[in-house]
């Protein structure tokens, strides 16, 4: 069975930085793709970030570009998202996600999805 | 970037109904095209991709259409199960976007 699950999130200071990981099982890690995206509190789901199956390709939405970083460790079979710089209105439910294309070349729709951990901005 | 929008946001329908909602893009996006269902407090579900095809285990009476921006999501003889909220996400190009979704519920 396929299997996301996501850490870290939590309470968190405007300004300060907060490390999301995603522990996978139940395929082959190292040949899919893996997405973060998230959904403020009553609000529609947003992507954050992108990584490749081999880490060659990255990217990021333009609201977080400069402030996340996406990595991955193929070896441990996670995914991480490293926040610095939070703000208010970085408050949501981090999702980590799979991709459903194996060693694409482009970014790709999601078929797998994680539970969620919840990331609250807030003096 | 490409923009997403869907309409309606909201609808009611009954059980038994046929249900369509469309999404459209800010520039072609050559049929990269998902459908997501999401109940609350839960994780969204993938429905269908490359605009048409229908993924593993999602019943048939969910279906899609369409072609450079303009996309339809199209549920037939509406479920129980299938009031929920719906997102429409491109991945043409990144950064990858969804459509603000269309919220189903009971008339």
């Amino acid at each position: 069975e396929v299997q996301l699950v996501e850490s870290g999130g939590g309470l968190v200071q405007p300004g300060r930085s907060l490390r999301l990981s995603c522990a996978v099982s139940g395929f082959n890690f190292d040949e899919y793709g893996m997405q973060w995206v998230r959904q403020a509190p009553g609000k529609g789901l947003e992507w954050v970030s992108g990584i490749s199956w081999d880490g060659g390709r990255i990217a990021y939405a333009d609201s977080v570009r400069g402030r996340f970083t996406i990595s991955r460790d193929n070896a441990k079979k996670s995914l991480y998202l490293y926040m610095n710089s939070l703000r208010g209105e970085d408050t949501a439910f981090y999702y980590c996600a799979k991709e459903f294309v194996m060693r694409a070349y482009q970014f790709e729709v999601i078929d797998i999805w994680g539970q969620g951990t919840m990331v609250t901005v807030s003096s | 970037d490409i923009q997403m929008t869907q309409s309606p946001s909201s609808l009611s329908a009954s059980v038994g109904d046929t249900v369509i909602i469309t999404c459209r893009a800010s520039q072609g996006i050559s049929n990269s095209l998902a459908w997501y269902q999401q109940k609350p407090g839960k994780a969204p579900n993938l429905l269908l991709y490359a605009a048409s095809r229908l993924e593993s285990g999602v019943p048939s009476r969910f279906s899609g259409s369409g072609s450079g921006t303009d996309y339809t999501l199209t549920i037939s003889s509406l479920q129980p199960e299938d009031f929920a909220t719906y997102y429409c996400q491109q991945y043409y190009t990144s950064p990858l976007t969804f459509g603000p979704g269309t919220k189903v519920s009971v008339k």
